[in-house]
């Protein structure tokens, strides 16, 4: 099985940069993912993660520990529209892809 | 616009009665996933088809079947439904098999209403 873990809430401020973490166990590995989701509707792609490292695509990066079970996704110049739920995925051997519970973030102005 | 399709978008019922839920994955996709979203909850595994054949289940309940058709299209198929049943269901379809990424696409959803 597997077990995702991400925080439930955070906040921040317009312009800033925040961080969102995801420790995740599972049988096998084949990819971490990130998904953005906007209440009510559905989750787009953000970011794929399968060896080690940073990947960087506009103001949205995601990180890769293997070794520790970990990623962020790091959010920089925040704008009001990226108030949304971050969703933390992990591809097992299977290729099944099994979501954390998601992080909602609330941009401030 | 992802390209996968669902229907109905939204759908009332009773409990008790049976649904069935539509999707159409985009062009070329071999592998279609269905996923539930309640309330306040992420989004949970229900079952994986790859070119017709099941290839992983989740934790989708004895009363919820599915199937996917030649043409790759797919059907969901919710029975004696309970008022716990009401959520969002998605489906998501991606090329399939070891692709680069395998990034899911996902349709608009079918929201279900049990009263």
């Amino acid at each position: 099985g597997q077990n995702i873990d991400q925080p439930t809430e955070m906040t921040a401020t317009e312009g800033a940069i925040v961080q969102i973490n995801c420790t995740y166990q599972t049988s096998g590995f084949n990819g971490l993912f990130w998904y953005q989701q906007h209440a009510g509707e559905a989750p787009t792609f953000l970011s794929y993660n399968v060896l080690d490292g940073l990947e960087e695509k506009g103001r949205f990066s995601s990180f890769l520990s293997r070794s520790k079970g970990y990623s962020y996704l790091l959010l920089k110049e925040l704008q009001m529209k990226d108030s949304a739920s971050y969703l933390c995925a992990v591809r097992d051997g299977d290729y099944k892809l099994s979501f954390g519970a998601g992080t909602t973030v609330t941009v401030r102005a | 616009d992802s390209g996968v399709t669902q229907t109905p978008k939204h759908l009332i019922t009773a409990t008790g009665q049976r649904v069935t839920l539509r999707c159409s994955p985009r062009s070329g996709d071999l592998s279609v996933y269905w996923y539930q979203q309640s309330l306040d909850q992420g989004l949970q595994f229900l079952i994986h088809y790859y070119n017709g054949e099941e290839r992983a289940k989740g934790n989708i309940l004895e009363r919820f079947s599915a199937q996917q058709f030649p043409d790759l299209h797919s059907e969901l198929n919710l029975s004696s439904l309970e008022l716990g049943d009401s959520a969002l269901y998605f489906c998501a379809s991606s090329v399939g098999g070891r692709t680069l990424t395998g990034e899911l696409f996902f349709g608009e959803g079918s929201r279900l209403t049990v009263l």
